[in-house]
């Protein structure tokens, strides 16, 4: 089975630009997360999706996060406008279920912020 | 927070040895993972262990759950050099969210 597909791999922006990162689920898996990996860090939960809906968006920085997954399948984080401290690995991952258990993680997405 | 710890941060050790790594939460469980990652890569879940286990293996894995100390531990037996990653432990207070501590570095010099 094809694994959760994220791009782009690599984004360099300056700070008060926009960006935006797209995830691509493991089909079937109604369970969407967004993480944020910080240099060092483990993984920070950002926002978890039930199908379209947001389960949990506590840790997301609205004033400059927002993430979408319209249909219930892949789905869009976008940062506007960028700062020095975004700078990070921006995971996405899936389960079948909430909670999972487990959850499959895409390669992620490194952004450098200068 | 309710992030776990790991501990060592970093651990270094040579093919064939054991390595052990510790994994310290706050608050109740309901089941407790742990997650490679390898350089540049996403998190590959290793193994799961429910709040009402005390040990499980996988392969040359194995691990330990204490919930009267709130902590886990991860042996990896006879290492390899394709070892070499970070490991997080992940904890699930509510059964419906993740929290990742902060890694293990484990390296195993060939």
């Amino acid at each position: 089975e094809a694994g959760v597909a994220q791009s782009p791999r690599y984004k360099i922006i300056e700070k008060r630009q926009s960006v935006a990162f797209w995830c691509n689920p493991i089909s079937g898996h109604a369970t969407l997360y967004w993480y944020q990996q910080i240099l060092g860090q483990g993984p920070k939960l950002l926002i978890q999706f039930q199908n379209n809906g947001v389960v949990d968006d506590s840790q997301l920085p609205k004033d400059r996060f927002s993430a979408e997954r319209l249909k219930g399948v892949d789905s869009t984080l976008k940062i506007q406008p960028a700062k020095l401290e975004d700078s990070a690995v921006y995971l996405c991952a899936s389960s079948l279920n909430p909670g999972g258990p487990t959850q499959y993680f895409g390669a992620g997405t490194r952004l450098s912020v200068l | 927070s309710q992030q776990g710890e790991e501990d060592p941060q970093a651990l270094s050790i040579q093919e064939g040895e054991n390595a052990t790594m510790n994994c310290s939460y706050k608050t109740s469980i309901n089941n407790l993972q742990w997650y490679r990652q390898n350089s540049g890569r996403g998190l590959v879940h290793l193994i799961l262990i429910r709040s009402n286990e005390r040990e499980k293996h996988s392969g040359r894995l194995r691990v330990t759950l204490d919930t009267s100390k709130k902590s886990s531990s991860l042996l990896i037996t006879a290492s390899r050099a394709a070892d070499t990653a970070s490991y997080f432990c992940a904890t699930d207070p509510t059964g419906n969210q993740f929290y990742f501590g902060t890694g293990t570095s484990l390296t195993v010099i060939p």
